[in-house]
């Protein structure tokens, strides 16, 4: 079964930074496009970031302003997110999710916190 | 990128069918056939019902369908069941190569 388990959520201060990290397995990881995912507390769903199988095309929201980095390690079978210069707003559940060729979200990691507070 | 709209709420008794709406524009809704929906219960992860428009994902009900017209997608629950409630999303790839949501809706089976 395909399982993708994210991690590195916790509480921080603004201005601050943290690595976010999705461990997958029960699929070929080199052969997808993983995406990151955010759902602030009571808000939709909002696309933060995809990277391609092999790293070429990285796309990011307009509304990210260049603060948060994606890479992948297809040798761990791994998908980072780098947030960096955090805002009270970017508190929200993260989820990693894999793109298929079907360009659709069909499997889905169950989510990690981030907190932005002082 | 703004949100696709969507309407916040709808609600339907057991047995009835509900149809929640999703309205972007050309450069995604109208512009390609990559629309897809989701199922999200509080604190779970996402669950695609619907992707490409109209197709189900293995496993999935066939009381969930999907249409699109112009640059609005739909997505129909017939037979509504109690565990129907939740809050459904749609998506849609866009002509950056980015992804956009909708506001999502909440369903309540009354």
């Amino acid at each position: 079964d395909v399982r993708l388990v994210e991690s590195g959520g916790g509480l921080v201060q603004p201005g601050g930074s943290l690595r976010l990290s999705c461990a997958a397995s029960g699929f070929d990881f080199n052969g997808y496009t993983l995406a990151w995912v955010r759902q602030a507390p009571g808000k939709g769903l909002e696309w933060v970031s995809s990277i391609s199988s092999s790293s070429s095309f990285i796309y990011y929201a307009d509304s990210l302003k260049g603060r948060f980095t994606v890479s992948r390690d297809n040798a761990e079978s791994s998908v980072y997110l780098q947030l960096s210069s955090l805002r009270v707003e970017d508190t929200a559940v993260y989820f990693c999710a894999r793109e298929n060729w079907d360009l659709t979200f069909d499997s889905w990691g169950q989510g990690t916190l981030v907190t932005v507070s002082s | 990128q703004s949100a696709l709209a969507q309407p916040a709420s709808v609600s339907g008794s057991p047995g009835q069918s509900v149809t929640i709406s999703c309205t972007g524009s050309s450069r995604d809704v109208g512009g390609y056939d990559y629309v897809s929906w989701y199922q999200k219960h509080p604190g779970k992860a996402p669950q695609l019902i619907i992707f490409g428009v109209t197709n189900r994902p293995s496993g999935v009900s066939p009381r969930f369908s999907g249409s699109k017209s112009g640059n609005t997608a739909s997505l129909t629950i017939s037979g509504l069941q109690p565990e129907d409630e939740a809050d459904y999303y749609c998506d849609a790839y866009t002509s950056s190569s980015t992804w956009v949501f909708g506001g999502g809706t909440k369903l309540t089976v009354l």
